[in-house]
């Protein structure tokens, strides 16, 4: 079955800690995102790739840094500098780079809660 | 700035009625996408609907159809026959059509509760 994995479901992190979500993609798409949700709001974009070894920041990106090596995963780490990481945290993917009206699907999601 | 604006935060309906469910936009383009997704409880985010703006008509996916005013920057999502299983969050989203990356920009959703 195709689709986007994100793990670890539920992850702690104490403070001061850089902490790494996985994202994975099996639908051979070239477009992936991150985007962070905190509670009663909508969804922010932190980062996205449009191709292999490419990748811009989005609305939130201060605190966050990602990387794209292939075209099936798209890793974010929390770094320290993220003053308040506690939220839950989406991937999704596109299956073009042009981003021009392409319907994005969403992974299970990550819930961070620092302690 | 483009911005979605969702007003109301909470709604519920008696199973098998309709509800319709309220989204404006504001945008100084005019090519654009439209979207409406549902987040259940499990927090999966799931495609309902999606609507292109160059197109007059409105999108139908089963029970759930949108009433697109591209004048009145307007996006209502109607839910007929509503079902327990329609219990969720809902999300408008735009999308500009020029390269932003395919950058979402969401409301704040309603909560929306059927009841048996």
């Amino acid at each position: 079955d195709g689709g986007i994995t994100q793990s670890p479901k539920y992850l702690f992190r104490k403070e001061g800690q850089n902490v790494t979500l996985s994202c994975e993609q099996n639908l051979n798409h070239d477009a992936m995102y991150w985007y962070r949700q905190d509670p009663g709001q909508g969804l922010r974009l932190i980062y996205y790739s449009q191709i292999v070894n490419d990748f811009q920041k989005g609305d939130i990106a201060e605190g966050y840094s990602v990387s794209r090596e292939k075209k099936e995963s798209f890793p974010l780490t929390v770094t320290s500098a993220q003053k308040n990481p506690t939220a839950f945290y989406l991937c999704a993917s596109s299956i073009a780079p042009s981003g021009a009206g392409d319907t994005q699907y969403f992974g299970p999601g990550t819930r961070l809660t620092v302690l | 700035a483009q911005t979605v604006t969702q007003s109301q935060p909470e709604m519920s309906v008696q199973e098998a009625e309709t509800v319709t469910l309220s989204c404006t936009y504001d945008t100084s383009e005019n090519n654009y996408y439209l979207f409406w997704y549902k987040q259940p409880p499990s927090r999966q985010m799931i495609l309902v609907i999606r609507q292109e703006a160059y197109k007059q008509q409105n999108a139908t996916e089963n029970r759930f159809s949108v009433n697109f005013q591209k004048a009145a920057k307007s996006f209502s999502l109607k839910i007929s026959d509503s079902q327990l299983g329609d219990t969720a969050m809902y999300f408008c989203a735009f999308m500009t059509d020029y390269n932003q990356g395919g950058k979402l920009i969401f409301g704040q959703g309603t909560e929306l509760s059927v009841k048996p």
